[in-house]
C-alpha cells in the first residue's frame, strides 16, 4: 500500500498557484519525497523530490514540514498544460521501489 | 542525453500467449523498473534489474519474467496472458551508485506500452 494520502482531485485557475496537499505520516529518516505528474497516459514525468529541506526547481516548488510528516507541491503560475494526476511518493534512493497511490487529479481552469 | 524508451507503443495479444516488451534506459543509467498501470490507477511496480540481475519483485506471479542486458537496456516477458494483463507498461530507468557521493534520485520513465489481451 502506498505510504502516501492525497486528495482524489483539485481545481485551479489558470495562472494562480496550485497547492497540493500529501500526508506521509510514517515516512521514516531515510526516506525522500518524490512528486511525479502524468498526463493523460503518458508517462510519469519527475517534478522534484526532497528530504528534510524545502526545494525549487524551475518547474515547481517543495515545501516539507518540519516533522516531515506532510509536505505541499507548488505550482507557482499554472497553466492549462499542468492539468495532470500528481502523485505523491515516499523512498529510499537505493532500490528504489516506487509505490504510487491514486493521486491527486488537477484540473487547470482557463 | 537520450530518454527512455519503449517498444512497441501498442500491442494486442489473445488470452494464453506471450508477450516481449523492450526498454531502452537513459543514457548513463544503470538500472531499469518496471510498472503496470491499469487503467484509473496509479503504477504498480513489477521488478527492477541492476547489474543484470533482479533486485527486488512486487506481488506480482512468476510468469511475469525479466532480463536486463550489458548495455542497461531490458526486456518484460509476460507468458500465459490473462485478460487482466491489459494494461499500460512502463519502464523507469535511473542511476544507482555504490560509492560516496553518487545516488539514485528520481527515475525516468519511458511513454509506455499499451497492451491489450483479448
Amino acid at each position: 500500500d502506498a505510504k502516501t494520502t492525497q486528495p482524489p482531485s483539485m481545481d485551479c485557475a489558470e495562472g494562480r498557484a496550485a497547492n497540493l496537499p500529501c500526508n506521509h505520516s510514517t515516512i521514516s529518516g531515510n526516506e525522500y519525497v518524490y512528486w511525479y505528474r502524468q498526463i493523460h497516459s503518458q508517462g510519469p514525468q519527475y517534478i522534484i523530490h526532497g528530504l528534510k529541506n524545502n526545494e525549487t526547481n524551475e518547474m515547481a516548488s517543495l515545501i516539507i514540514t518540519e516533522d516531515r510528516k506532510s509536505s505541499t507541491l507548488i505550482l507557482p503560475h499554472a497553466t492549462l498544460r499542468d492539468t495532470a494526476v500528481y502523485y505523491c511518493i515516499v523512498s529510499y534512493t537505493y532500490g528504489q521501489n516506487f509505490v504510487f497511490g491514486p493521486g491527486t487529479r488537477l484540473s487547470v481552469l482557463p | 542525453e537520450t530518454g527512455v524508451t519503449q517498444s512497441p507503443t501498442h500491442l494486442i495479444k489473445t488470452r494464453g500467449q506471450q508477450v516481449t516488451l523492450r526498454c531502452s534506459s537513459q543514457s548513463g543509467h544503470n538500472t531499469v523498473s518496471w510498472y503496470q498501470q491499469a487503467l484509473g490507477q496509479g503504477p504498480q511496480f513489477i521488478f527492477q534489474y541492476y547489474r543484470e540481475e533482479e533486485n527486488g519483485r512486487g506481488n506480482f506471479p512468476p510468469r511475469f519474467s525479466g532480463l536486463q542486458f550489458p548495455n542497461y537496456s531490458s526486456e518484460l516477458n509476460v507468458n500465459a496472458l490473462e485478460l487482466d494483463d491489459s494494461a499500460l507498461y512502463l519502464c523507469a530507468s535511473s542511476l544507482v551508485g555504490t560509492g560516496p557521493g553518487l545516488a539514485s534520485y528520481e527515475q525516468y520513465f519511458g511513454p509506455g506500452t499499451r497492451l491489450t489481451v483479448t
